[in-house]
């Protein structure tokens, strides 16, 4: 099956760094999402993104489909940024989950 | 728009008990659902996929007699896990993909549900 991993998979920031976060994948996609889940374990659609670039605030995802990887940006991070970031990928319909950066954000 | 709800949030129970999770679409249709569960500090692992009206596909490795999955309609999907015991003690979080309007193929995830067998 497809594989999905990310990097790094822990992170600490500063409160108002940059980072970017990786997710690399075996396969074709048609479709690739990146999540948030906050420390209450819920998951947050941040974007669904198979291709192309897009900005949603201080947040920004580029998928680059043909060299199977997809990278988040996040600027001037804030507290409230900290959780689990995960990419997950459909490959036969099913969405298959990356491993995850773990992100705590200090103030 | 799409909000996806799950109860209960969290649940304890005797062990060879049954216990019922429902997840249900808001303010969308959802022809497939789907259940993962998750461990400490764990990605997500996909247990099933249920289409509304037939029977629900289940990964490798999953008992589907102890995880029964029903989807009934558009907008409800629900796990029963029988029998429970402490080994299925996890975090089990629901997911519904929208089969049409502007975020058509995109999946939303419910809060999650924490379940404890004593």
């Amino acid at each position: 099956g497809i594989q999905v991993e990310q990097s790094p998979p822990d992170l600490i920031l500063q409160e108002g760094a940059n980072s970017t976060l990786r997710c690399n994948f075996s396969d074709s996609v048609n479709n690739l999402q990146w999540f948030h889940q906050n420390p209450w374990g819920q998951l947050i659609n941040l974007f669904y993104i198979p291709s192309g670039t897009k900005q949603n605030g201080r947040l920004s995802a580029t998928t680059v489909a043909t060299e199977r990887y997809s990278l988040l940006y996040i600027s001037s991070s804030q507290t409230t940024d900290s959780g689990v970031y995960f990419c997950a990928v459909t490959g036969f319909q099913k969405l298959v989950f990356g491993t995850g950066t773990r992100l705590l954000v200090s103030p | 728009g799409a909000v996806v709800s799950q109860h209960p949030s969290w649940v304890i129970c005797k062990s060879g008990t049954s216990v019922k999770i429902e997840c249900r679409s808001l303010d969308f249709q959802a022809t497939t659902m789907f259940w993962y569960r998750q461990f400490p500090k764990q990605s997500l692992m996909l247990m099933a996929t249920s289409n509304e009206g037939s029977k629900a596909t289940y990964e490798q490795g999953v008992e589907k007699d102890k995880f029964l999955i029903n989807h009934a309609s558009l907008t409800l999907s629900t796990l029963t896990v029988t029998s429970a015991h402490p080994e299925d003690s996890s975090f089990y979080i629901c997911s519904a993909r929208a089969s049409g309007g502007a975020r058509y193929n995109e999946q939303f995830f419910g809060p999650g549900t924490r379940l404890t067998v004593l």
